[in-house]
């Protein structure tokens, strides 16, 4: 079974540019989660998707959003980029999002904001 | 709100030698608890979460509500463990997203 898969892999873009980053989870997962990782705060949740609605917000500004598709692949968009957005995204998937449901991460996507 | 501290950025131990990575949380209900590692040029997968009471590669982690902690450990450390450890949060209903700490990068000495 493959996993979670992201795309692209690494993406360098300047500052007041917008940038659109997709997740495809792992078959049969309806539910997608995504994160933020930076090395002086960890990981951070930005935003979990189930069945095309969005269902859980971290604490981040409006100018990162996301959307899922029919099909559960997911993308997040991040509008007028500064240069602390630059981090690994990462996008894990989970069967139902129910208790007892682990979720499976991806191998993420390097932003770069010069 | 939910918090998750591990107070140690950095472990250095040598191999064979005891482990404990430490986790603290803080939250009011009732919490389902994770450690997550991640190798070396690898993505991030879950090591062992407290319901399942199970021995990963070796570590335990036992959850003490009295403390709030889930600390992480290893009677004998291998070279292979190297890696970055982050214990995670949600709540126990699963309808809270997870919540993770900083992580402990976990040096093993041959």
């Amino acid at each position: 079974k493959a996993g979670v898969t992201q795309t692209p892999r690494y993406l360098i873009k300047t500052r007041g540019q917008q940038v659109t980053l997709s997740c495809s989870p792992i078959s049969g997962h309806r539910s997608v989660s995504w994160y933020q990782q930076t090395p002086g705060q960890g990981l951070q949740f930005l935003f979990e998707y189930f069945s095309e609605t969005q269902r859980n917000k971290g604490n981040f500004p409006g100018r990162f959003s996301g959307r899922q598709f029919s099909n559960s692949r997911s993308e997040m968009n991040v509008s007028t980029l500064e240069l602390g957005d630059s981090a690994l995204y990462l996008c894990a998937s989970s069967l139902e999002g129910l208790p007892n449901n682990e979720q499976f991460f991806g191998p993420g996507t390097r932003l770069t904001v010069l | 709100a939910q918090r998750v501290t591990q107070p140690e950025k950095l472990l250095s131990v040598f191999k064979g030698a005891p482990v404990e990575l430490k986790c603290n949380y803080s939250y009011s209900g009732s919490p389902e608890l994770f450690w997550y590692v991640q190798y070396s040029r690898q993505r991030l997968q879950l090591l062992l979460r407290h319901i399942s009471r199970e021995s990963i590669k070796g570590f335990t982690a036992d959850l003490n509500k009295g403390e709030t902690s889930f600390h992480l450990k290893k009677p004998f450390a291998q070279e292979e463990d190297s890696a970055m450890y982050y214990c995670a949060l949600r709540d126990f209903s699963g309808n809270t997203p997870l919540v993770f700490g900083k992580g402990t990068r976990l040096s093993v000495i041959a």
